[in-house]
């Protein structure tokens, strides 16, 4: 059973940039079925998909963070990062990472970690 | 952008109710359409994939039907463990978009 961690700081002053990084256990990483996922949830508020990443580093990302995210994933680790620049406090959020599959969606996910975007 | 409008926001049923929720897409999306649940302080499950497929270990009490822009999930018979926010997920035109969540209560 494939399982996903999320860490990373939990407070980012503005401005600064946002990483973080998923490990990824109970399964192969560099598998073709799958791509690798970020999405955010703002504070009692909706879902928003960040961008994923395939094992080849191909990556693709929302239009409306295009400018500030890079994704990167190291298989020889098992894990995948995020990084968003010139946060601000409308980037603090629980940020998700996930497993997508283009048939069967969004099938595993992480348990989250909360991002404070805090002077 | 492409929006998911999700009905009703929340709504309040008992034990045993048939329960209903909508998701409407702007554009047709084919069955590229998945819901999911969230309790409080945890991660979304996925409960349904492809309009209708029921995801492994998920009660069959939960349904979902619909293709092109209109779409539904069922609870044939609610349970107490059924409370909390439910999701739908377009997935045919990246970037994936969400409904706004309806947030199911036990009465």
């Amino acid at each position: 059973q494939v399982q996903l961690q999320e860490s990373g700081p939990g407070l980012v002053k503005p401005s600064q940039t946002l990483s973080l990084t998923c490990t990824v256990s109970g399964g192969s990483i560099s598998t073709d079925d799958y791509y690798w996922t970020w999405i955010r949830q703002l504070p009692g508020k909706g879902l928003e998909w960040i961008g994923y990443i395939y094992h080849s580093g191909s990556t693709f990302y929302n239009p409306s963070l295009k400018s500030r995210v890079t994704m990167s994933i190291d298989t020889s680790k098992s894990q995948f990062s995020l990084k968003l620049t010139s946060v601000t406090a409308a980037d603090t959020a629980i940020y998700y990472c996930a497993r997508d599959h283009r048939s069967t969606s969004l099938g595993t996910w992480g348990p989250g970690t909360l991002v404070a975007v805090s002077s | 952008d492409f929006p998911m409008t999700q009905s009703p926001s929340s709504l309040s049923a008992s034990v045993g109710d048939r329960v209903t929720i909508t998701c409407r897409a702007s554009q047709p999306i084919s069955s590229w359409l998945a819901w999911y649940q969230q309790k409080p302080g945890k991660a979304p499950k996925s409960l349904i994939y492809a309009a209708s497929s029921l995801q492994s270990g998920v009660p069959t009490r939960f349904s979902g039907s619909g293709f092109g822009t209109d779409f539904t999930l069922t609870i044939s018979s609610l349970q107490p463990e059924d409370s909390g926010t439910y999701y739908c997920l377009q997935y045919n035109t990246y970037p994936p978009t969400f409904g706004g969540g309806t947030k199911v209560e036990i009465k």
